[in-house]
């Protein structure tokens, strides 16, 4: 099914430890970015793609790396995990031009816990 | 810098009554205007939009969301809930031609059958 595919879907990670969340869509989306989920504070943007090869920060990077090799794959790394990180992760998708019709689709979660 | 509020934090409803929860944005332009729904442990799923034309836009389940540009707002109703509803909805805005989303803290709706 096209959608957005993100992996794993839970991770325990020791504080110090790095590891890189994946994101993948078959739906030819310019458009890619991460978010994370964190009680009472909605949805905030880490970073954005707007194509292969062009990426940039957004509200909260700091922490992770990203890079656009493709279109279809956008992954997130956490350099040296930090409890602050521990949330729920987003990876989102949508079209460049076109976003008052499609809007977001957005992938299934990474729930990461930093111990 | 643009902004997003749902004012209402927790809502708490009995089944077969009315919602209506409040989005307010602040941006002087052209905006999209987006509801999303996230029920438990899924994933965010669009639930209506609006980006031109009739302020009054109808979405899935019975969901309608009405734009009223003199307030900056995009308040979310449905005119009898169920418990199937329960869940958390955030209010995003897309500003003309910029890249970005801005996504409200979001509500979580609570319906008791």
């Amino acid at each position: 099914n096209a959608g957005v595919t993100q992996t794993p879907k839970f991770q325990v990670l020791k504080t110090g430890q790095s590891m890189t969340l994946q994101c993948a869509q078959d739906m030819n989306h310019e458009y890619m970015s991460w978010y994370r989920q964190d009680p009472g504070m909605g949805l905030r943007l880490i970073h954005y793609s707007v194509g292969a090869g062009i990426t940039d920060q957004g509200e909260v990077p700091n922490g992770y790396n990203v890079s656009r090799s493709t279109t279809e794959d956008f992954p997130l790394r956490l350099l040296s995990a930090a409890p602050s990180q521990t949330s729920v992760y987003f990876c989102a998708s949508r079209f460049h031009r076109d976003t008052g019709a499609y809007g977001y689709t957005f992938g299934s979660g990474t729930r990461l816990t930093v111990v | 810098a643009q902004s997003v509020s749902q004012h209402n934090h927790h809502v708490i409803l009995s089944e077969a009554a009315s919602l209506e929860l409040g989005c307010n944005y602040s941006y002087g332009g052209t905006v999209n205007l987006f509801w999303y729904v996230q029920y438990p442990g899924q994933h965010l799923q669009l639930l209506l939009k609006y980006f031109s034309g009739d302020p009054l836009v109808k979405g899935i389940k019975g969901f309608e969301a009405e734009f009223i540009k003199s307030k900056f707002s995009f308040n979310l109703r449905k005119p009898s809930v169920q418990w199937s509803d329960t869940a958390e909805y955030f209010c995003a805005v897309n500003a003309g031609t910029g890249n970005q989303f801005y996504f409200g803290t979001g509500t979580s709706l609570t319906v008791i059958p």
